[in-house]
């Protein structure tokens, strides 16, 4: 069956450090891959996208990489600051004919001051 | 608007009512997607809907569930004979082409 899983539920780092998530999935073929933060009682919001044919991207603070044969994107934030902190989620869209946007469990970050 | 409006924010309601949730997506957006997300947990997909063609139901829980959009815009997603387990926070999401743009949600709570 199709997976899709975030290296773990919460993740606590040193403000100034690297964060480094993780999402894995398996029986997928996407097409490209997104991620979004979400922070308590809002909708989760648009960080970055990276296709199947891209192996990094970069926006600011933040990078991604994309590797379709270990099935696996690493999403990190640089000079990580306590207003980093808020739950992170990896979403897929499949290259198939499924094509509704399928996300992760999410990830909570805490930069901790 | 500018974004996705979603009403009501917060529902209560009692067990075996029935409920319309509400979700104006933004103008323009062919795509429009509902997720359910319950305390503490990811999003769960529960319908999509693109253009004209027929919507994704796969991921509707039960028949007490169904969702539509009228005239390719406003969609209400209907839960039917709500029960406990329905709690959770309801959100919609439109997009044009890549990236999904949310809701604040709606808050079932069922008592």
């Amino acid at each position: 069956s199709q997976k899709i899983e975030q290296n773990s539920e919460a993740l606590n780092i040193q403000e100034g450090k690297t964060a480094t998530l993780t999402c894995n999935y398996t029986n997928y073929s996407p097409a490209y891959l997104q991620w979004y933060r979400q922070d308590p009682g809002r909708g989760p919001v648009f960080l970055l996208l990276i296709r199947e044919n891209e192996k990094e991207k970069r926006k600011e603070r933040l990078k991604v990489t994309f590797d379709t044969t270990l099935k696996q994107s690493l999403f990190h934030i640089t000079a990580s600051q306590p207003a980093d902190s808020a739950t992170y989620l990896c979403a897929l869209r499949s290259s198939g004919s499924a094509r509704q946007l399928t996300f992760g469990s999410g990830t909570q970050l805490t930069v901790l001051p | 608007g500018a974004g996705v409006s979603q009403s009501p924010s917060n529902k209560v309601t009692e067990k075996g009512k029935d409920v319309e949730l509400r979700c104006d997506p933004i103008s323009g957006h062919t795509a429009l997607y509902w997720y359910r997300q319950s305390l503490g947990q990811g999003l769960e997909f529960l319908i999509y809907f693109q253009g004209n063609s027929a919507p994704d139901k796969s991921g509707l829980p039960s028949d007490r569930f169904s969702a539509e959009r009228t005239g390719g815009s406003v969609s209400t997603l209907t839960i039917q004979r709500t029960q406990q387990e329905d709690s959770a926070v309801y959100l919609c999401a439109s997009s044009s082409r890549t990236e999904a743009f949310f809701g604040q949600g709606t808050r079932l709570t069922v008592v």
